[in-house]
């Protein structure tokens, strides 16, 4: 069991690029959710999926897309980065709804100059 | 806003020492969870304290819960090196489609 996985685990874009974040998870889960983490402010939550074929809006959803075409995937997309941007990302999966206990993957580390 | 606020954010302790972090957080809620995340790692959770319980042990973990000062702390005890970590505590709102929100964490620095 890898548990949740991202890729890729390391990124540099400049302001205007795009790029996909992808997350894995092999536990079956039905919920899944991105997060970014920047120094002081905590986890905030960017969008979250309950189900296949399923998405919705988290706390920071501005700047960012979001696509569950398979269970075992969610993807996170940026289409014009900028540097506010800057930050670590992380997928996390539940198995137990919204207010269960999370499974987190290791994090992607993205700098937008 | 639910956020968990914890408190102190900064905590450096000797080895084999005891170590206590708050919680504290604004509205009613089902549960709290606590979390430990090691340096350049994802968050692992460490526990799950219902708003119907008070107490609850995991280990070297102790978790309480006192909903009518809407606080939570969470006790290591014995401490060892690799307890450093930072700590975060998340909360879900009572009602439906609440989702778990995380405080900004607490550093534990724990010296050998």
């Amino acid at each position: 069991n890898a548990g949740v996985t991202q890729t890729p685990k390391f990124r540099v874009l400049k302001t205007g690029q795009s790029m996909t974040l992808l997350c894995a998870q092999d536990m079956n889960h039905e919920y899944m959710y991105w997060y970014r983490q920047d120094p002081g402010m905590g986890l905030r939550l960017i969008h979250y999926s309950v189900g296949e074929g399923t998405t919705a809006k988290g706390e920071v959803p501005d700047g960012y897309n979001v696509s569950r075409l398979k269970k075992q995937n969610f993807l996170l997309g940026l289409e014009s980065a900028a540097p506010s941007q800057t930050s670590v990302y992380f997928c996390a999966s539940s198995p137990g709804g919204l207010r269960g206990m999370q499974y987190f993957g290791p994090g992607t580390r993205l700098t937008v100059t | 806003s639910q956020q968990g606020e914890e408190d102190p954010q900064a905590l450096s302790i000797q080895e084999g020492e005891n170590a206590t972090m708050n919680c504290s957080y604004k509205t009613s809620i089902n549960n709290l969870q606590w979390y430990r995340q090691n340096s350049g790692r994802g968050l692992v959770h460490l526990i799950l304290i219902r708003s119907n319980e008070r107490e609850k042990h995991s280990g070297r973990l102790r978790v309480t819960l006192d909903t009518s000062k809407k606080s939570s702390s969470l006790l290591i005890t014995a401490s060892r090196a690799a307890d450093t970590a930072s700590y975060f505590c998340a909360t879900d709102a009572d009602g439906a489609n609440s989702k778990l929100t995380f405080g900004k964490g607490i550093t534990l620095s724990v010296r050998p």
